[in-house]
């Protein structure tokens, strides 16, 4: 069974417009992260979340982005106006934070994102 | 820099046999792990293995195991017994410090295993 669930798996937006890509982990963990994978290229690192704040974030990560977790258990990447090179494969991961994999993260099936 | 280096875009192994994936990392710090990830076509990042930078002995999984050189700093997967199910990307990832930590990805290998 998987760590985290996303939604929706595939996502076809306008250019200018928002997007929210959600998150659902299956378990109550506190550590969050974002990355994206342009096609065909390597996967980066966005945003890490914990304990309801930012805890870290790279120069990708502008004031067009935002994760917040609007109810204790979703988390969300928002996206306020998308833009062309915006379109990738959006990850969420979660660590599970237990003796033996506390560092492991486990990542969602992704979300495919394509701006038109 | 790259902090992390994987030199082989592209691999091929035939069914059954063993094949080394290379990975090369940069870091100064003395606390750091090491991934491998696995991505199959339909796009999911499946975690295969994890070796800390303290850890005395290689990690295996399964048919995984990584061939870990700290002096040389590299952190190469190993598969034993190729199966058709292995064809995917696999990318070598490192956390640096302790604790929670980012993941920095390469730039991945692309394994086919042929019947």
């Amino acid at each position: 069974e998987p760590e985290v669930t996303q939604t929706p798996s595939h996502q076809v937006t306008q250019m200018g417009q928002e997007v929210i890509l959600r998150c659902v982990p299956i378990s109550n963990h506190l550590y969050f992260y974002w990355y994206r994978q342009i096609l065909g290229q390597k996967v980066e690192f966005l945003v890490s979340f914990y304990n309801n704040e930012i805890s870290e974030k790279s120069e990708i990560f502008d004031d067009q982005f935002s994760v917040e977790r609007p109810d204790g258990s979703n988390f969300t990447l928002k996206i306020r106006s998308t833009k062309l090179e915006d379109s990738a494969m959006y990850f969420c991961a979660i660590e599970r934070g237990t003796d033996r994999t506390k560092e492991t993260q486990y990542f969602g099936p992704g979300t495919r994102l394509l701006v038109l | 820099a790259q902090k992390i280096t994987q030199t082989q875009p592209g691999m091929f192994v035939q069914e059954k046999e063993a094949v080394t994936l290379d990975c090369t990392y940069d870091t100064s710090d003395p606390s750091y792990g090491l991934f491998w990830y696995k991505q199959p076509s339909s796009g999911e990042m499946i975690f295969l293995i994890y070796q800390g930078s303290y850890d005395q002995q290689n990690a295996t999984e399964g048919r995984y195991s990584l061939n870990f050189q700290k002096a040389r700093k590299s952190a190469n997967l190993v598969i034993s017994a190729s199966q058709l199910g292995d064809s995917a990307m696999y990318f070598c990832a490192m956390s640096e410090g302790a604790g929670f930590q980012k993941l920095v990805f390469g730039t991945g290998t692309r394994l086919l295993v042929s019947p």
